[in-house]
């Protein structure tokens, strides 16, 4: 199965950008980079993804190094309700099958 | 509009009974995931759908975990003899097409916390 690395914690001031960087060495080519977050007790929200090009929706931006091997994804502006633990998921299977992992614990403080 | 749905939230079972869970995936979605997530860890991939039909049931654990989709809609994962070892969040999840390497995100349902007692 795809693997992916993240740091386990992450700290961030309120209003500042959060930085949340994610390896996945082992992604194949037409595999796609996603990022998706959990809310203590809800179910993952899927916030964006992306093949090779640096991406932006309305939730987040995703930015991809050239190799593939490691991405980033930032939120501009975080708020208290950011706080969440956010997974870059390891994608086989052709797409049906997610690998999560323990991701990273965002605290967004004031 | 309507999210994925799951039921019950929340279910207590004695160890050796049965249990059902239900998933109600947004209307029109050809894939249907199911995922068990344990406390402190990520959600663990456990079966998927394409319309009627499982196409992959590797993360299943046991024979005692069934799962199915008649109609291609609502979907149900069945435990049967429940052990301690069971108890976990169990997340659903839908997406509109057949994943194309990926190219196609998923939409989760709340989860149904069980607790096996």
């Amino acid at each position: 199965d795809a693997k992916t690395t993240q740091p386990t914690s992450m700290d961030c001031a309120e209003g500042r950008a959060a930085n949340l960087p994610c390896n996945h060495s082992t992604i194949s080519g037409n595999e796609y980079v996603y990022w998706y977050r959990q809310i203590h007790s809800q179910g993952p929200q899927y916030i964006i993804h992306g093949l090779k090009n640096n991406e932006t929706n309305e939730m987040a931006s995703l930015i991809i190094t050239e190799d593939r091997k490691s991405s980033t994804l930032i939120l501009p502006h975080a708020t208290l309700r950011d706080t969440a633990v956010y997974y870059c998921p390891g994608v086989t299977g052709g797409g049906n099958k997610l690998t999560f992992g323990t991701g990273t614990q965002l605290k967004v403080e004031l | 509009g309507a999210g994925v749905s799951q039921s019950p939230r929340y279910k207590v079972a004695k160890r050796g009974q049965d249990v059902a869970l239900r998933c109600d995936p947004i209307s029109g979605h050809v894939s249907l995931f199911w995922y068990q997530q344990a406390l402190g860890q990520g959600p663990e991939f456990l079966t998927y759908f394409q319309n009627e039909a499982q196409l992959d049931k590797s993360g299943l654990p046991s024979d005692r975990f069934f799962a199915e989709r008649p109609e291609g809609s609502v979907s149900t994962l069945k435990i049967q003899r429940t052990q301690q070892e069971d108890s976990a969040v169990y997340l659903c999840a839908s997406s509109l097409a057949p994943p194309l390497a990926g190219g196609d995100e998923q939409y989760f349902g709340p989860g149904t916390r069980l607790t096996v007692t």
